[in-house]
């Protein structure tokens, strides 16, 4: 199956600081990506559909100046957490789709746990 | 896609037994079906699919079923081991758009 890559997987930061987050398709050209935030013990919560060469789309509540999203190529999208605060601890997760053959699938990156101190 | 931010039912199987999750979807357009498996620290991995013009698809110990008068989903998997210990989602789709996942069902196996 396709492969999506996430870097860093885990990173602790200050509180003030920004975080960038980067997700990978590493074998398939991804139009689309997206960024999901999960709580423990929870299901994944949508935060914005990247698409490539565009602005991303945010869901309702999810603010953009604080999640900033860039999807500069087929293979790349990043999240930066601005000005992160211990509430924005939490496992960030992307997707990206792959659109070819018969199917329109989604591959999951392997998450990154972001730790605001 | 959207989600449900809900805590996750959980299912209780003894090692060597068949579980069975079930999805309830919503969309009776959706076309396409897939299951997630997400194992604790990991991000969801894809285990199987299905399509809306077929009822059955098995894989490698995992069947899925789809029941497109009720809109209900399953996922069978056959001899369960300890490896399958996992929240398992589904997710519908139609069209290619808008990817709709289920809340999760937390699978533990007993030993």
């Amino acid at each position: 199956g396709a492969v999506v890559s996430q870097h860093p997987s885990r990173v602790i930061c200050k509180s003030g600081t920004s975080v960038k987050i980067e997700c990978r398709s590493l074998d398939f050209q991804a139009t689309t990506m997206f960024w999901y935030r999960q709580f423990p013990k929870q299901s994944l919560m949508l935060m914005a559909t990247s698409n490539e060469g565009s602005k991303a789309t945010y869901e309702q509540g999810v603010e953009k100046d604080k999640f900033l999203i860039n999807h500069a190529s087929l293979t790349l999208s990043t999240l930066t957490v601005t000005s992160a605060h211990p509430e924005d601890s939490s496992f960030y997760i992307c997707s990206a789709r792959d659109r070819q053959g018969a199917t329109d699938t989604q591959y999951f990156g392997p998450g990154t746990r972001l730790t605001v101190l | 896609g959207e989600s449900v931010g809900l805590h996750l039912p959980t299912l209780s199987v003894q090692e060597g037994d068949n579980s069975i999750i079930n999805c309830a979807y919503s969309n009776s357009a959706s076309d396409y079906f897939i299951w997630y498996k997400q194992e604790s620290g990991k991000g969801p991995q894809f285990i199987i699919d299905i399509r809306s013009n077929m009822d059955k698809r098995q894989g490698q110990r995992v069947t899925v079923l789809l029941n497109k008068t009720v809109k209900h989903l399953s996922l069978q998997i056959a001899a369960t081991q300890p490896g399958d210990s996992a929240v398992y989602f589904c997710a519908e789709t139609s069209n290619g758009q808008n990817f709709v996942f289920g809340p999760g069902t937390r699978l533990s196996v007993l030993p």
